[in-house]
């Protein structure tokens, strides 16, 4: 069983720039959530994909969009990047349903200048 | 609005004394609530949920819905229990489910 990967390690943009974080779900699972993590913070939910569809969405803006592959993996993308994205991107994968554990990845550092 | 308090961002303890980590939440419905743990240069994993009732690593947690808390116990500290430790809660229907966190607490075990 393969766990969630997620790439690139650390990533460093300036200020209006756009990055595109990716995430391959732990095998079998057809659902990914994505959280930012700001230091000291816990993680804030973003969004969730379920069957390559949007599923729920927290309070992040616009620029904060995603995408989810036949293969389940999915794309967490940031246009106009500001200073106060910077923070730790956590991608967790799951099976459908409520009582279902999410599994985390190790996430995406991105700092930005 | 759903929240997720822990009061304490540190909780520091020596080896052997009991130990609780604070968790108070605020939601209108049936809550579920989780604890994750975080150890040093690994990656976010649940330790345990309200549903399953169980005992893992020697932790509890009893959801107690009048006083709105999920605090998590263990008797007897030990050293590897040295991590960040979240709270959330889990919300959403037909499939749709998100979780809430809290700030975390760091718990510290000394020799």
């Amino acid at each position: 069983e393969t766990g969630v990967t997620q790439s690139p390690t650390h990533l460093i943009k300036t200020r209006g720039q756009q990055v595109t974080l990716r995430c391959s779900s732990q095998s079998g699972h057809n659902t990914v959530s994505w959280y930012q993590q700001a230091l000291g913070q816990g993680p804030q939910f973003i969004f969730q994909y379920y069957r390559e569809e949007e599923n729920g969405r927290g309070n992040f803006p616009p620029r904060f969009s995603g995408l989810q592959f036949p293969n389940y993996s999915s794309e967490l993308n940031v246009n106009a990047l500001e200073l106060d994205d910077s923070a730790l991107y956590l991608c967790a994968s799951s099976l459908a349903g409520n009582h279902n554990e999410q599994f985390f990845g190790p996430g995406t550092r991105l700092t930005v200048l | 609005a759903q929240r997720v308090t822990q009061p304490e961002k540190l909780l520091s303890v020596f080896k052997g004394a009991p130990v609780e980590l604070k968790c108070n939440y605020s939601y209108s419905g049936s809550p579920e609530l989780f604890w994750y743990v975080q150890y040093s240069r690994q990656r976010l994993q649940l330790l345990l949920r309200h549903i399953s009732r169980e005992s893992i690593k020697g932790f509890t947690a009893d959801l107690n819905k009048g006083e709105t808390s999920f605090h998590l116990k263990k008797p007897f500290a030990q050293e590897e229990d040295s991590a960040m430790y979240y709270c959330a809660l889990g919300r959403g229907t037909g499939g749709y489910n998100k979780l809430i966190f809290g700030a975390g607490t760091r718990l510290a075990v000394h020799p």
